[in-house]
This record gives C-alpha cells, sequence and structure tokens, in this order.
C-alpha cells in the first residue's frame, strides 16, 4: 500500500481480555517496528522485524506480549490478558532494509488502545 | 542503556514567536539524530543528522548536532498555529541494533 495501515485505530477493552493489534507495511519494506506511546512519553521499542531473520524481542514488556508477521508482510501485536497499563498508543513503522534508519521509517497513524 | 533527554516538556507561544527546542543524549554507540514532528498518532520525519555543526534547514525550521557536547536543536522561526505538534528526538545506535530511542517529546502550541 502507499503507506502504513494500522487496524483498528482505537480499541477499548476490558481488563484480562486479549487484543490483537494489525499492522500492513508498505510493500517492498522489509523491516518493521512496534513501538508503544504511554501519555506523555515517548516511543517504547517493543518488538523488530527484519525479513526473514529472527524478530528482536528485547524491547517486550513482559510474555503477554507477543507479536508475529506473517509472510514478510502483515504484522500482529497480540496483549494476553490485558491490564491497565498497557493503556497507550501502538505505532507501527516500517523502513527499507538497507539505509532505511530513522529517515526511512515510515510510521502508521497507530492503534489506541484503552484498557477498563 | 541509551537515553535521550527532551526540554522543555511543553512550551506555549504566539504565532510569530521563534523558539528552540533542545534534546540531549547519552548513547553508547551513536550513528545519527532524527527530528520527528508528531500531530495527533504518526511522527513525520523532520531532519536527520549526522556530523556536528552542519544546519539542516527545511523552510521555517533547522536543526543542528554537536556532538562533542551530545545535543542537538531544533529551531521554528516565525511560529504559525499549524506548528502546534509533539517534537521527538531520536537517536539511531550504530552496530547491528535496528530500533531508535526516542526523547519524551516537546508539546508546542502556538496561540493565534
Amino acid at each position: 500500500g502507499a503507506g502504513v495501515s494500522q487496524s483498528p485505530s482505537n480499541k477499548v477493552t476490558e481488563k484480562g481480555k486479549d487484543v490483537e493489534l494489525r499492522c500492513d507495511p508498505i510493500s517492498g519494506h522489509t523491516a518493521l517496528y512496534w513501538y508503544r506511546q504511554s501519555l506523555g512519553q515517548g516511543l517504547e521499542f517493543l518488538i523488530y522485524f527484519q525479513g526473514n531473520s529472527a524478530p528482536d524481542k528485547s524491547g517486550l514488556p513482559s510474555d503477554r506480549f507477543s507479536a508475529e508477521r506473517t509472510g514478510g508482510s502483515v504484522s500482529t501485536l497480540t496483549i494476553q490478558r490485558t491490564q491497565q497499563e498497557d493503556s497507550a498508543v501502538y505505532l507501527c513503522a516500517s523502513s527499507l532494509a538497507v539505509g532505511g534508519l530513522g529517515y526511512g521509517y515510515t510510521f502508521g497513524s497507530g492503534t489506541r488502545l484503552t484498557v477498563v | 542503556e541509551d537515553k535521550v533527554v527532551q526540554s522543555p516538556l511543553s512550551l506555549v507561544v504566539h504565532e510569530g514567536d521563534t523558539v528552540t527546542l533542545n534534546c540531549s543524549y547519552e548513547v553508547t554507540n551513536f550513528r545519527s539524530l532524527l527530528w520527528y514532528k508528531q500531530e495527533k498518532k504518526a511522527p513525520t520525519f523532520l531532519f536527520m543528522l549526522t556530523s556536528s555543526g552542519i544546519e539542516k534547514k527545511s523552510g521555517r525550521l533547522s536543526s543542528i548536532l554537536d556532538k562533542k557536547e551530545l545535543f542537538s536543536i531544533l529551531n521554528i522561526t516565525a511560529t504559525q498555529t499549524g506548528d502546534s505538534a509533539i517534537y521527538l528526538c531520536a537517536v539511531v545506535p550504530s552496530g547491528s541494533a535496528r530500533q531508535l530511542t526516542f526523547g519524551s517529546g516537546t508539546q508546542l502550541t502556538v496561540l493565534p
């Protein structure tokens, strides 16, 4: 697609429920990133996918968080047994593998998750 | 642990004012520094700075990096209400790491 597409744009869920957030990167971008932005905070790195390599999961805050990327394209971030502190905007970005750092990032519009 | 600190956290000015936003960093392996503008939800890229002392300019916005003192500034002259946004600074590491380290941002509000 022309840009990075994320869905849903807003999600309200009850504490304890599981949620799935979707990211559809720019076609041809092999690198995909998930970040989280809590109210008044900067972006916190969660996970990074690069082609067929094993993902860098070093930013995932707990084992309730997981992500997968199917066919090197669409990615799904799953949060199990949601807690109120999971409320945040979840941003996805994609970039070309080579020279894509920073200036090559294109962010999606994010999913605003509210856990009540 | 890499760290990026932005100041001020928030700033309110009137149209026509000039503002300077600050970003300082402590990183193990520095490659470049980035500025983003975030309106609503998606950050949009403004500048990438790699070398000290070379000003990057785009219209009324400009930025410069000081690698000795480990900081960058973003200047906006003749501010307009459309400049109201969160301005994010991020550091790109060298080596194999690919994730950025972001500061908490500066919330700029430009009043008419």
